[in-house]
């Protein structure tokens, strides 16, 4: 089955700095890759998500590259804010068959804390 | 619009005990799945409906383990004689169709004593 490992599991950074948090995956039939951000006590909610048959995708301050060769791809937040820190988790999908349901593998998380 | 609800929000069963966990999932969602969130972990599956169609129970980790929907909207999991290992939050996701987002609900933290 799908493996996905998430670095690292804690980051600390300053109010502003950007901050990055890459994954890896090991099924090169992976084709949708999410990533949640989760706050003490909530659910996971999406942030942004990219498909296998695009390199990059933005939305605002955050960032999702891929690169399906190495099966690695990476969140990246710029002008990071207090509010932004919570636990980010990485995921891989396959989907077996058209229409079938997409089960998500996760990492393991990164704890992002903004220090003002 | 409402999001996925999840009841009870906190749960505590002493060993042995059955527990019911409940989830209303977006209205119109054809999807649902389950996951379980150890501490300090990533979610892993558990089991996906569509509809009241069970297609996926493969990450079930045991026959204690059942889910169900029957009127292919609102779910229950439910454990039958919990284990200490048990504990964790379990969270409930739903789509419109497989292929679509999965929103999150709250979760059910699971404490056995």
């Amino acid at each position: 089955g799908e493996n996905v490992e998430q670095h690292p599991s804690t980051l600390s950074v300053q109010e502003g700095d950007s901050a990055v948090i890459k994954c890896t995956y090991s099924d090169s039939a992976s084709n949708y890759f999410p990533w949640y951000k989760q706050e003490l006590g909530k659910g996971p909610q999406l942030i942004i998500d990219i498909r296998s048959n695009v390199g990059e995708k933005k939305d605002q301050r955050i960032a999702v590259t891929l690169n399906k060769t190495a099966k690695h791809f990476s969140l990246h937040i710029t002008e990071t804010q207090p509010e932004d820190s919570a636990v980010y988790f990485c995921a891989a999908s396959i989907r077996i068959r058209q229409g079938s349901a997409r089960q998500l593998t996760f990492g393991s998380g990164t704890q992002l804390t903004v220090l003002p | 619009g409402a999001g996925v609800s999840q009841s009870p929000r906190y749960k505590v069963a002493k060993r042995g005990q059955d527990v019911a966990l409940r989830c209303d999932p977006i209205s119109g969602h054809v999807s649902l799945f389950w996951y379980q969130q150890a501490l300090g972990q990533g979610p892993e599956f558990l089991t996906y409906f569509q509809n009241e169609a069970q297609l996926d129970k493969s990450g079930l980790p045991s026959d204690r383990f059942f889910a169900e929907r029957p009127e292919g909207s609102v779910s229950t999991l439910k454990i039958q004689r919990t284990q200490q290992e048990d504990s964790a939050v379990y969270l409930c996701a739903s789509s419109r169709t497989g292929t679509d987002t999965q929103y999150f609900g709250p979760g059910t933290r699971l404490t056995v004593l």
